[in-house]
């Protein structure tokens, strides 16, 4: 069936340093999402890309959509405690149900 | 901003119980789901609505049922609680299905002892 990997499942970084999560589906997918998920908190959408070879960008935060639309990343530039969280893509499998990647944990080092 | 509101933050219930999770959403979406998130699993789907008294099983229904009377109200029924239920339960909506953002309740961890 139809998967949606993502990578790493852990990132430790010291605040500051960069970070960045990757999606790869077996299928092309017709858009994917970006959530984020604080710890102890639900998922928050952050971004729909939709088209192929799309990127924007939420201040720190930089979206990619491929080429093939099959992976997707998220990168963010210099991070802060803020960001500390899970990031999850998502990709649609019908009308109504979403594929989820594991996610990503993000951890800032003391 | 949606407003998805989950009855309870924490719950806990014997195994055999009859379980009720209730969730509002605020925005006339036509679209609920019910997830439930363990770690290392991520996200799975149990049941999900497209419209007042529609319901469609998602990918772990067993042992779960859903109603929806009322547009903005999706309840998740565990028929008999058992341990292996325990979990952290998020209610969704989304307008237009997955061409839209879903936005998430506060979720409701729910153990079974």
């Amino acid at each position: 069936g139809q998967q949606v990997m993502q990578i790493p499942q852990y990132q430790h970084v010291q605040e500051g340093e960069d970070f960045t999560t990757y999606c790869n589906s077996s299928t092309t997918l017709s858009n994917i999402q970006w959530y984020k998920q604080r710890p102890g908190g639900h998922p928050v959408f952050l971004i729909q890309l939709v088209k192929s070879g799309e990127v924007k960008k939420q201040k720190r935060l930089t979206f990619q959509f491929g080429e093939a639309k099959k992976n997707s990343s998220l990168h963010i530039t210099a991070t802060q405690t803020t960001d500390v969280g899970t990031y999850f893509c998502a990709g649609p499998e019908s009308n109504y149900q979403l594929i989820w990647g594991a996610g990503t944990k993000l951890i800032i080092k003391p | 901003d949606v407003k998805v509101t989950q009855s309870s933050r924490y719950l806990v219930k014997r195994t055999g119980e009859k379980v009720f999770l209730e969730c509002v959403q605020d925005m006339d979406h036509e679209n609920m789901f019910w997830y439930r998130q363990d770690p290392g699993l991520g996200l799975r789907l149990i049941y999900f609505s497209y419209d007042v008294k529609m319901k469609e099983k998602g990918d772990i229904p067993e042992g779960y049922s859903v109603s929806r009377e009322k547009k903005e109200r999706f309840s998740l029924i565990l028929e008999s609680a058992s341990t292996n239920q325990t979990s952290m339960y998020l209610c969704a909506s989304s307008s237009t299905g997955v061409r839209s953002p879903l936005h998430f309740g506060n979720g409701t961890r729910l153990t079974v002892t």
